[in-house]
């Protein structure tokens, strides 16, 4: 099993710019989250989904889009780049959504806006 | 609503050394409680977690936890670094309700083992 991949690994957008960051996960997992991870804030959660056509919101959403239409994918979409945007995002996968659950993260993509 | 608080945001101490990295959550429900550590441009990876039972929780690579619940604390310790533990440490909590998922963490604490 590779786990959980992330694509670019490195990214630098100017301002305005979309872009789509890219997650997988080859393990069967229900539960997929986007976090991104700021110096001496942690990780802060920005969008979730429990399941294959099914979103929801975490604690910072405001700037980013997700959807779900496969089970192995969670792409996370920024629609018009800022450089408070700017941050290292982390994708993460867990079998179910039950609270026991480890979550398990890929290698994370580093983003810069100018 | 909970919270994380890290302590120290670094800790420098010497190879062989104990070390402590202290960890304090507010919850008004009860929590499960998890270590995880991000070694350099790495993705994070899992220590250890406490679900129930035994408040002294073993974990990966020599590490242990003790859960306080009277002190609010899941400190992590180790009796003797590496050089190679040498990496950033973060503790999380999440609500144990099975409601979710949603995982709540601290700001980080840096461990940098020097020779």
């Amino acid at each position: 099993n590779a786990g959980v991949t992330q694509t670019p690994k490195f990214q630098v957008l100017k301002t305005g710019q979309s872009m789509t960051l890219q997650c997988a996960q080859d393990m069967n997992h229900e539960y997929m989250s986007w976090y991104r991870q700021d110096p001496g804030m942690g990780l802060r959660l920005i969008h979730y989904s429990v399941g294959a056509g099914i979103t929801d919101q975490g604690e910072v959403p405001n700037g980013y889009n997700v959807s779900r239409s496969t089970t192995e994918d969670f792409p996370l979409r920024l629609l018009s780049a800022a450089p408070s945007q700017t941050s290292v995002y982390f994708c993460a996968s867990s079998p179910t959504s039950g609270s026991r659950n480890e979550q398990f993260f890929g290698p994370g993509t580093r983003l810069t806006v100018l | 609503a909970q919270s994380v608080t890290q302590l120290d945001s670094q800790v420098p101490v010497f190879e062989e050394a104990p070390v402590e990295l202290r960890c304090n959550y507010s919850s008004s429900v009860s929590v499960y409680l998890f270590w995880y550590v991000q070694y350099p441009n790495q993705g994070l990876q899992l220590l250890l977690k406490y679900l129930s039972g035994s408040t002294l929780v073993k974990g990966i690579n020599g590490f242990e936890a003790e859960f306080n619940k009277s002190q609010t604390s899941f400190h992590l310790r180790k009796p003797s670094v590496h050089i190679s533990d040498t990496a950033e440490y973060f503790c999380a909590v999440r609500r144990n309700n099975n409601a979710g998922n949603m995982l709540t963490f601290g700001g980080g604490t840096r461990l940098m083992v020097k020779p």
